[in-house]
Formats: structure tokens, C-alpha cells, sequence
């Protein structure tokens, strides 16, 4: 069955430093999504993104982050200069159709800590 | 800016007991629910979506239902199983998906 898998498993990088999370959707999936759980909880949007530009961002999606879509298969997040509170499970997701008429399919995350 | 909640925090039942998971929220123009399932330390499996005009959805021993008026989900897990035993989170579509906190479930052998 096609999944979505998410690279690093777990990221350990320095306050300050640029982290690039890296995602591969399900391979006919036009919808793609980045989401964050910092430990203990809720999972919260960042950004949604469809034919080459973002759809929607959320109030934490601020100009730390973006998004790129590299080539045909890949789908990354990277934020620019990471803060002690960036620290948190990363997930990528993304669905075949958008605007609630299709299942998300999520990745296992990215565990990003940063120290 | 919508809310979900999820209620009860968490859950422990004996094997084979039927149950009742809770989600609610407060904006009712939503695009659809969706019910997810998350084992520690892993990513999201979805288990049920409902669309905004739909009343529920089944899926074997999972029944979710949506009442868009009253801002009210239910997902009904029957016959529990020890292997049930993980988090369950409910989360609205409207532009982007709010989630709730989740429902901590552990089914005793």
C-alpha cells in the first residue's frame, strides 16, 4: 500500500541553525501538508499546498518557515534559523483530492530537536 | 477560530466492552471530520472522514457519527480489543484542519 515517508526520523540541530525536513507524498497525491506536535499537544496545521504555491498557512507558519516542492516526488519544510520552541514532531500528510472531499494520509514524522 | 475538544482525556476498558469517544467543536462550517488513530510515538492513521453532509460513516467495528448543528462527533469503537489500545484524535476541516487534544484509550486484556 503507498505510504508517506518522512526523512530524518529524528533531527538534533543548534539553536540558530536552518533545518530542512524532508517529505515523499503518496505518488498520485496533488494535496500536500506540513502539521507539528510539540510534546503533550494538540497537532496544529502549518501549511497546505497545491499545484506549486501554498493554499493556506496558519498564524505559526510565519516567515521562519517555507515550503518547496523540489522536484516531482519530493515535498520539504525548512525553517531558516530554528528557535528552542520549533522543537516538536513534524508530520507530513497529503490527499488526492482537497477542501475536505479526501482522506489525508500522514508520514510517521520527523522528530526535530533543538538545543 | 474553531475549537475541538475531546472528552473524555482518557479511557481504560476491559476487553470486549463497546465505547463512546466524544469530540466537539465550535464552528459548525466545516468541510468535513475526520478520526484519526496515533500509536506513540508514531504519525496518524485516519480511521473515518465524514463529509459536511453526512450523518456517519462505518468502518467494521468503528462507527462515526456527525451532528454539524450541534458541533458534535461520536466515534463508537464496538467489541474492544486490546490492539484498539492508542490515541484517538478528532479534527474539522474548514481552510486548514483544527485538531483536538485527543482521547488517551487502553483496552485491558
Amino acid at each position: 500500500e503507498p505510504e508517506v515517508t518522512q526523512t530524518p526520523s529524528h533531527q538534533v540541530t543548534q539553536m540558530g541553525q536552518e533545518v530542512i525536513l524532508r517529505c515523499v507524498p503518496i505518488s498520485n497525491h496533488l494535496y500536500f501538508y506540513w502539521y507539528r506536535q510539540i510534546l503533550g499537544q494538540k497537532v496544529e496545521f502549518l501549511v497546505s499546498f497545491y499545484n506549486n504555491e501554498i493554499s493556506e498557512k496558519s498564524e505559526i507558519f510565519d516567515d521562519q518557515f517555507s515550503v518547496e516542492r523540489p522536484d516531482g516526488s519530493n515535498f520539504t519544510l525548512k525553517i531558516r534559523s530554528t528557535k528552542l520552541e520549533d522543537s516538536a514532531m513534524y508530520f507530513c500528510a497529503s490527499s488526492d483530492m482537497g477542501e475536505g472531499t479526501d482522506t489525508q494520509y500522514f508520514g510517521p514524522g520527523t522528530r526535530l530537536t533543538v538545543l | 477560530k474553531q475549537e475541538v475538544t475531546q472528552i473524555p482525556a482518557a479511557l481504560s476498558v476491559p476487553e470486549g466492552e463497546n465505547l463512546v469517544l466524544n469530540c466537539s467543536f465550535t464552528d459548525s462550517a466545516i468541510y468535513n471530520l475526520q478520526w484519526f488513530r496515533q500509536d506513540p510515538g508514531k504519525g496518524l492513521t485516519s480511521l473515518l472522514l465524514i463529509q459536511s453532509s453526512q450523518r456517519e460513516q462505518t468502518s467494521g467495528r468503528l462507527n462515526a457519527s456527525l451532528d454539524k448543528s450541534s458541533g458534535r462527533s461520536t466515534l463508537y469503537i464496538a467489541a474492544s480489543q486490546p490492539g484498539d489500545s492508542a490515541t484517538y484524535l478528532c479534527a474539522v476541516e474548514v481552510n486548514q484542519f483544527y485538531f483536538g487534544t485527543g482521547t488517551s484509550l487502553t483496552v485491558i486484556p
